[in-house]
């Protein structure tokens, strides 16, 4: 089966910029997440979805981040305006209801300069 | 409310020696607990779950974890390590149908 797919793989803007990320589930994958890893650390939850509805947001900075699932498939997350401490890697994951196994795209690298 | 512990953030053996990465959880309820491996600029791949069957689990490129309740452990190990195994490798579990990540453990080899 097709894996998590996400992108860009690399971006690079300015502070106070904006910024989208892209994350195409497995097929069939009702829940989706999305992750900031930063440099050093562990990947901390950002937000989870079940089917197109929001789960979980309590981890995302809604100041500036937003996500979107429509139609429960696809998902964006979005960042605006960038500071200089989400430099970081974005990673999508998605899982099958009850089945734990969760698969891990490879990743958007977002640095802020 | 369950998170996990790792235990060494960097830990470097030889080629051909044992790897031992620890793990620590703390769970209210019996946890499901993952260990996955994340080389340089790659998302995250599974190595290995616990889903409360077995106590030993055997994953993937020979890497094995125990489940010790009586020690809130579920280290991982490999019995000779390879150069490829250099990487970081993250302990997590799952919370509300959520995985926790602990901070991770680098891995290096030495030749």
């Amino acid at each position: 089966e097709a894996g998590v797919a996400q992108s860009p793989r690399y971006k690079i803007i300015e502070k106070r910029q904006s910024v989208a990320f892209w994350c195409n589930p497995i097929s069939g994958h009702a829940t989706l997440y999305w992750y900031q890893q930063i440099l050093g650390q562990g990947p901390k939850l950002l937000i989870q979805f079940q089917n197109n509805g929001v789960v979980d947001d309590s981890q995302l900075p809604k100041d500036r981040f937003s996500a979107e699932r429509l139609k429960g498939v696809d998902s964006t997350l979005k960042i605006q305006p960038a500071k200089l401490e989400d430099s970081a890697v974005y990673l999508c994951a998605s899982s099958s209801e009850g089945n734990y196994g969760y698969t891990f795209g490879s990743g958007t690298r977002l640095t802020v300069v | 409310a369950q998170s996990v512990t790792q235990l060494g953030s960097h830990v470097s053996v030889s080629e051909g020696a044992l790897v031992l990465l620890r793990c620590n959880y703390s769970s209210s309820v019996p946890p499901y607990l993952f260990w996955y491996v994340q080389y340089p600029n790659q998302g995250l791949q599974l190595l290995l779950k616990y889903t409360s069957a077995a106590t030993l689990v055997k994953g993937i490129n020979g890497f094995e974890a125990e489940f010790k309740k009586s020690e809130t452990s579920f280290h991982l190990t490999k019995p000779s390590a390879h150069m490829s195994d250099a990487a970081e490798y993250f302990c997590a579990v799952t919370r509300s149908s959520k995985i926790i990540f602990g901070s991770g453990t680098r891995l290096s080899i030495r030749p």
